[in-house]
């Protein structure tokens, strides 16, 4: 399976945008592009997902390179409560079992 | 947030018994997961099942069977626990296979 590398850890202001960059050279064509997140001592919760396209939805940004080696979830505006683990998941549709694979993702400090 | 629940939430079991962990869902999707978390990993997917009688091996798959036999419920048994086994177990459910997933409020398992 392709893998991902995130930065171990980040650190932000409130109210600032963040940018969490995400790299998987070895990518496949069918893999798309998954970001999780989970808060203390709560289960992972869906973010946004993607394949080729540059992806919106109401609580972050993915921006895929045009390469799709790497992309980036951008929270337009952090607060306290985005203060979580980012976990940055690849998911193929060519073989091998379903489910996601969790590495050990970023780290987000915000500072108020 | 997706009709999803775990019970128990908590439990503290003997080495060697056998532990039952429930989940249930009234979202009537189709795939349901089983993964642990422990310090030091992300989550690593136990059992999967993509329909009722479904199921198939994740990637920590020894020492864990499960069950379907309702698209509401999943079940994961441990048949002998032991030590090794405690962990934070989360169910999570998905409409498709390159779906988001939905993910439960855990279950703290510690065998003793």
């Amino acid at each position: 399976d392709a893998k991902t590398t995130q930065p171990n850890s980040m650190e932000s202001n409130e109210e600032e945008p963040v940018h969490l960059p995400c790299n998987h050279s070895t990518i496949s064509g069918t893999d798309y592009i998954h970001w999780y997140r989970q808060l203390p001592s709560q289960g992972p919760e869906y973010v946004i997902h993607g394949l080729t396209s540059n992806v919106n939805n109401r609580m972050a940004s993915l921006a895929i390179a045009e390469d799709r080696k790497s992309s980036t979830l951008i929270l337009h505006r952090a607060t306290l409560r985005d203060a979580a683990v980012y976990y940055c998941i690849l998911s193929s549709s060519g073989g091998g079992a379903d489910g996601l694979t969790f590495g050990k993702g970023t780290h987000l400090i915000i500072q108020p | 947030d997706a009709g999803i629940t775990q019970s128990p939430r908590h439990k503290v079991t003997e080495t060697g018994t056998p532990v039952t962990l429930r989940c249930h869902q009234t979202e009537n999707h189709r795939y349901m997961y089983w993964y642990r978390q422990d310090p030091g990993h992300g989550l690593r997917l136990i059992h999967y099942s993509y329909g009722v009688k479904d199921t198939d091996k994740g990637e920590v798959s020894d020492g864990y069977s499960v069950s379907r036999s309702k698209t509401e419920d999943f079940l994961l048994t441990l048949e002998s626990a032991t030590s090794s086994q405690t962990s934070v177990y989360f169910c999570a459910i998905s409409g498709g296979r390159f779906d988001e997933q939905y993910f439960g409020p855990g279950t703290r398992l510690t065998v003793t």
